[in-house]
């Protein structure tokens, strides 16, 4: 089955304290995304990449940071956590750039 | 503000209804592509349109795209209790960047 797929789901943790985000997709594609979303905020992307080993900031990169050393997986690094990153993650991927996207379930982050 | 803003924040029809949310956006275009989302779970894609198509139609759904006007819109037609979610906007614009709304919220009562 196709899917993509995100670890943990759920995340409460601490300030500094740093954290990782998997994302992982069977559908061999070559775009992978990452966004965060806030109430009335709307989706707004972190990082994106268009194949492996090739990585770009998107509107809201700060405080982030991710790499794409194999086409399955693209883990989004918090490197030292804060409050203001308490949000909604999404990973998405797409066959290729300006393909539509799937999207994975989401992972809910709460920093305290 | 983000790229794509769409309008209205909110609407509330009854089943049968027709909806429209619309989509404007700022800056040149290849792509513009409408998402669904249930409450809290990952977004679902609809449809896309091309820069270079005016129109497009997939069961109860019609996608219009102005590129003079910078600006699209999603018709749901025959509207069900189903099709309550949230819909959004995206566009793709320089290479790999994609820029969502911030949404229109649906309701359909039964």
């Amino acid at each position: 089955e196709a899917q993509v797929t995100q670890n943990p789901r759920y995340l409460i943790t601490v300030t500094g304290k740093k954290l990782t985000v998997t994302c992982s997709q069977n559908m061999n594609h070559e775009y992978m995304s990452w966004y965060r979303q806030d109430p009335g905020l709307g989706l707004r992307q972190i990082y994106y990449s268009m194949n492996v080993e090739v990585t770009d900031k998107g509107d809201v990169p700060e405080g982030y940071k991710v790499s794409r050393k194999e086409k399955r997986n693209f883990p989004l690094i918090l490197e030292s956590p804060s409050p203001n990153q308490t949000s909604l993650y999404f990973c998405a991927t797409g066959l290729a750039v300006y393909n539509e996207q799937f999207f994975g379930p989401g992972t809910r982050l709460t920093v305290l | 503000s983000q790229q794509g803003e769409e309008d209205p924040q909110a609407l509330s029809i009854q089943e049968g209804e027709n909806a429209t949310m619309n989509c404007s956006y700022k800056t040149s275009i290849n792509n513009l592509q409408w998402y669904r989302q249930n409450s809290g779970r990952g977004l679902v894609h609809l449809i896309l349109i091309r820069s270079n198509e005016r129109e497009k139609h997939s069961g109860r759904l019609r996608v219009t795209l102005d590129t003079s006007k910078k600006s699209s819109s999603l018709l749901i037609t025959a509207s069900r209790a189903a099709d309550t979610a949230s819909y959004f906007c995206a566009t793709d614009g320089e290479a790999g960047k994609s820029t969502f709304g911030d949404g229109t919220t649906l309701t359909v009562k039964p």
